[in-house]
């Protein structure tokens, strides 16, 4: 199993531009969110999915979009960048249930200048 | 809302020696799950223990160890036999058992664990 990963490792955007940031896990999660580090903020969560087709917000989701058309993926776009996404997002999954570990991806690092 | 507060940003330890970071978080449910997630440079987001609620018994991973104290919504992570490997930025987190949202965690900011020889 690859577990989660998330594409690309590291983005310049300009501010204005717009992009993607890609998540895929293989271990059948029904679970995915994405979540942004910012120094000194810890996690904060962006936007969720319980499963195919159904997404929600989460604590700040203003500036980005979700889908999730299968199982696997679940990418994250930005609609207009601003500096203030400036910072590393992290892709997570889990099987449903509090209890099931979050698995984590290895991070994108976006700078938006 | 739930909230999870580390107090310390930064600790520091002589390799071999214990350390225990603080961990206190605040909630009106019953049922819920912590987490201590440690962070090494390489920002891999990795588990290092969990907690349920209902559990009295406090758990322990081998070197790591918590304690929690649910009335004082208290849940500090014990690190024995500190080795060079444990430094790192290490999270605390909250994960509802109720509702859609279940799957979230709430993370408190962090604290920079380093490691002296």
């Amino acid at each position: 199993n690859a577990g989660v990963t998330q594409t690309p490792k590291f983005q310049v955007l300009k501010t204005g531009q717009s992009m993607t940031l890609q998540c895929a896990q293989d271990m059948n999660h029904e679970y995915m969110s994405w979540y942004r580090q910012d120094p000194g903020m810890g996690l904060r969560l962006i936007h969720y999915s319980v499963g195919a087709g159904i997404t929600d917000q989460g604590e700040v989701p203003n500036g980005y979009n979700v889908s999730r058309s299968t199982t696997e993926d679940f990418p994250l776009r930005l609609l207009s960048a601003a500096p203030s996404q400036t910072s590393v997002y992290f892709c997570a999954s889990s099987l449903a249930g509090p209890r099931e570990t979050q698995y984590f991806g290895p991070g994108t690092r976006l700078l938006v200048l | 809302a739930q909230t999870v507060t580390q107090s310390q940003p930064e600790m520091s330890v002589q390799e071999a020696e214990t350390v225990t970071l603080s961990c206190t978080y605040d909630t009106s449910e019953s049922d819920y799950y912590l987490f201590w997630y440690k962070q090494p440079p390489s920002r891999q987001m990795i588990l290092v223990i969990r907690q349920e609620a209902y559990k009295q018994q406090n758990a322990t991973e081998n070197r790591f160890s918590v304690n929690f104290q649910k009335a004082a919504k208290s849940f500090s992570l014990k690190i024995s036999d500190s080795q060079l490997g444990d430094a790192a930025m290490y999270f605390c987190a909250y994960r509802s058992g109720y509702g859609g949202s279940q799957g979230n965690l709430i993370f408190g900011k962090g604290t920079k664990l380093s490691v002296k020889p």
